[in-house]
């Protein structure tokens, strides 16, 4: 099994520009989420899925977007592209039950707005 | 005040050692407990769960406190593949809202 897979793995975008990070899970895991993380500070929910369908809003979701249309995969858009979401990117998933069972995260997709 | 703090450190411990780690959590609402390792450049993996009862997984003992909201990692027996960064983790009650401490940074030496 490949687990969590990310792409890219590293991304240069101007400001303004937009693009997509990809997130395929292949352990048929139900919950999954979207996080950055920043020198100094935890892993910061930006938003999350308990299921094919149905998305919400973490802590930090504003200038992204999300939609799951697979249980396997879960894309995260960025939108209009700032030096403020310069960040490392890590997309994780979990077995039913949510986070409450741990997480297996991807190996994360380090941005650069510049 | 964020809502779970940890000592950033660095620990410094020559090979050999026991060292812990504390991390308090603010949520009394808080359910769920863990422990995750980080190391350099590389994504978070998952060390172990911890139980209000306490656990052992070989050389790594979690703790939790519930009446003073803290857990606590102790490693016996430092190695030098130690040397990562260690997450204190938190779930609330109830939802899908996970919290993360920055991380307590670990450097074992020879």
């Amino acid at each position: 099994n490949a687990g969590v897979t990310q792409t890219p793995k590293f991304q240069v975008l101007k400001t303004g520009q937009s693009m997509t990070l990809q997130c395929a899970q292949d352990m048929n895991h139900e919950y999954m989420s979207w996080y950055r993380q920043d020198p100094g500070m935890g892993l910061r929910l930006i938003h999350y899925s308990v299921g094919a369908g149905i998305t919400d809003q973490g802590e930090v979701p504003n200038g992204y977007n999300v939609s799951r249309s697979t249980t396997e995969d879960f894309p995260l858009r960025l939108l209009s592209a700032a030096p403020s979401q310069t960040s490392v990117y890590f997309c994780a998933s979990s077995p039913t039950g949510g986070p409450r069972n741990g997480y297996t995260f991807g190996s994360g997709t380090r941005l650069t707005v510049v | 005040r964020k809502e779970v703090e940890q000592d950033p450190g660095p620990f410094n411990v020559p090979e050999g050692a026991t060292v812990a780690f504390n991390c308090t959590y603010s949520n009394s609402a808080s359910q769920s407990f863990f422990w995750y390792r980080q190391d350099c450049r590389k994504e978070p993996k998952l060390l172990m769960s911890v139980y209000s009862s306490g656990n052992e997984d070989g050389r790594f003992t979690a703790q939790l406190n519930r009446a003073s909201q803290y857990i606590s990692l102790l490693i016996r027996d430092s190695k030098l593949s130690d040397s990562a960064t260690y997450l204190c983790v938190v779930n609330r009650t109830g939802g899908f809202k996970t919290i993360f401490g920055a991380g307590t940074r670990l450097f074992v030496k020879a």
